[in-house]
């Protein structure tokens, strides 16, 4: 069956680069897109960038100067990396796949960050 | 940027009633809209696409209608499970969500 699981560090420092990781399984990312999402403690959802099937990316003009998601096929992850992190950038992030007509048919679990020294 | 308003914020509702959640797009979307259910302490999960295509598994009782930038979720008997927050998202350029509507039980 379709799973995306999320990992990476629970705590940053400001400044400092985030890196994440999202595994997925039952489905190719040679045929299908997968998103980042992040979240706010109990605040709405924020799309960040999109990892597509042909290794293309595209990213939310808020985030374009400071994030990169690239991909590693053969080990069906994608990754996301964002610098210069600030306490604001605190929450939930989310990779999740994208169904046939654009919206987010599976998601991750989640992976909680917080940016604190 | 399309921007997405949901209201109400909160609603408390009892176990058995119809329940209407509203979205509105700041620009014609056509059909490109989803609504998701998030459960406290876990990720969102989708309900409907394209407006008014319930996704499967989803329980009967949700349903979605509207197309360009005025959109309901409705679902016809509340359930105790249903207590979540019900975000909408258009996908027509990009993607952005809606601020939520926390449901909660009267």
């Amino acid at each position: 069956q379709v799973q995306l699981k999320e990992s990476g560090p629970g705590l940053v420092q400001p400044s400092q680069t985030l890196s994440l990781t999202c595994t997925v399984s039952g489905f190719s990312l040679t045929s299908y897109s997968v998103h980042w999402v992040r979240q706010h403690s109990g605040k709405s959802l924020e799309w960040m960038g999109r990892m597509w099937s042909d290794g293309d990316t595209s990213y939310n003009s808020a985030f374009t100067s400071r994030l990169s998601i690239s991909r590693d096929t053969s080990k069906s992850q994608v990754f996301l990396k964002m610098n210069s992190l600030q306490t604001e950038d605190t929450g939930t992030y989310y990779c999740a796949r994208n169904g046939p007509g654009g919206y987010f048919d599976y998601w991750g679990q989640g992976v909680m960050v917080t940016v604190s020294s | 940027d399309i921007q997405m308003t949901q209201s109400p914020s909160l609603l408390s509702a009892s176990v058995g009633d119809r329940v209407t959640l509203n979205c509105k797009a700041s620009q014609n979307i056509y059909k490109n809209l989803a609504w998701y259910q998030q459960k406290l302490g876990e990720a969102p999960k989708l309900l409907i696409y394209n407006a008014n295509s319930l996704q499967t598994g989803i329980p009967s009782r949700f349903s979605g209608s509207g197309s360009g930038t005025d959109f309901t979720l409705t679902i016809s008997s509340l359930q105790p499970e249903d207590v979540a927050t019900y975000f909408c998202q258009q996908y027509y350029s990009g993607s952005t969500f809606g601020a939520g509507t926390k449901l909660e039980l009267k």
